[in-house]
């Protein structure tokens, strides 16, 4: 069965970076997009951005553009975000999730487990 | 980018009445169109694709719509395990900012 295990909880100071992994397993890592997706303390779900884990290719949410890079390693099945330049209101659950379906346009089907990422000085 | 608006924010039904949301996008997005349900605690859950698909396994009383800029998710009978927060989505894209549903 499809399992995306994230790494643990982080705690970070303002202007600090934090890099989340997700470690994917139960089918082939490359054939299907990986979304980001956070949500702050009490609030809806935000869109950080996809990766392609086969060409590595990226495609980032206007907001985030120059603070997060989304990397892979096809070697260990494990997909990254990174979010540098921390600011308080970064303070979220940071979820992965997997394309239901492969293909380019297709909705979320599963999630990781979220990590909790605090930014407080 | 692609903006997703959502009403009412919340709402609150008795078990049994029929349930409306509805989603506008600020451009048209054809039906690439999701709709998930996340309750307390824990991850989201898909529960309609391509504005209009029902997800395997979800109950049959859950029914989408809508093409273009408007869409809606109908919950045809509330039940009491409905009780969450319910986000569309375009695909590869932003989400709408939520309705909470809660039972009268």
């Amino acid at each position: 069965q499809v399992q995306l295990v994230q790494s643990g909880a982080e705690v970070k100071k303002p202007g600090a970076s934090v890099k989340v992994s997700c470690k994917a397993s139960g089918y082939t890592f490359t054939g299907y997009y990986m979304h980001w997706v956070r949500q702050a303390p009490g609030q809806g779900l935000e869109w950080m951005g996809w990766i392609n884990p086969n060409s590595g290719g990226t495609n980032y949410a206007q907001k985030f553009q120059g603070r997060v890079t989304m990397t892979r390693d096809t070697s260990i099945s494990t997909a990254y975000m990174e979010l540098s330049r921390l600011r308080s209101d970064d303070t979220a659950v940071y979820y992965c999730a997997r394309a239901d379906s492969s293909g380019y346009f297709q909705p979320v089907g599963y999630w990781g487990q979220g990590t909790l990422v605090t930014v407080s000085s | 980018d692609i903006q997703m608006t959502q009403s009412p924010s919340s709402l609150s039904a008795s078990v049994g009445d029929r349930v409306t949301i509805t989603c506008r996008a600020s451009q048209g997005i054809s039906n690439y169109l999701a709709w998930y349900q996340q309750k307390p605690g824990k991850v989201p859950k898909l529960l309609i694709y391509a504005a209009s698909t029902l997800q395997s396994g979800v109950p049959s009383r859950f029914s989408g719509s809508g093409s273009g800029t408007d869409f809606t998710l109908t919950i045809s009978s509330l039940q009491p395990e409905d009780v969450a927060t319910y986000y569309c989505q375009k695909y590869n894209s932003a989400f709408g900012p939520g309705t909470k549903v809660d039972i009268k």
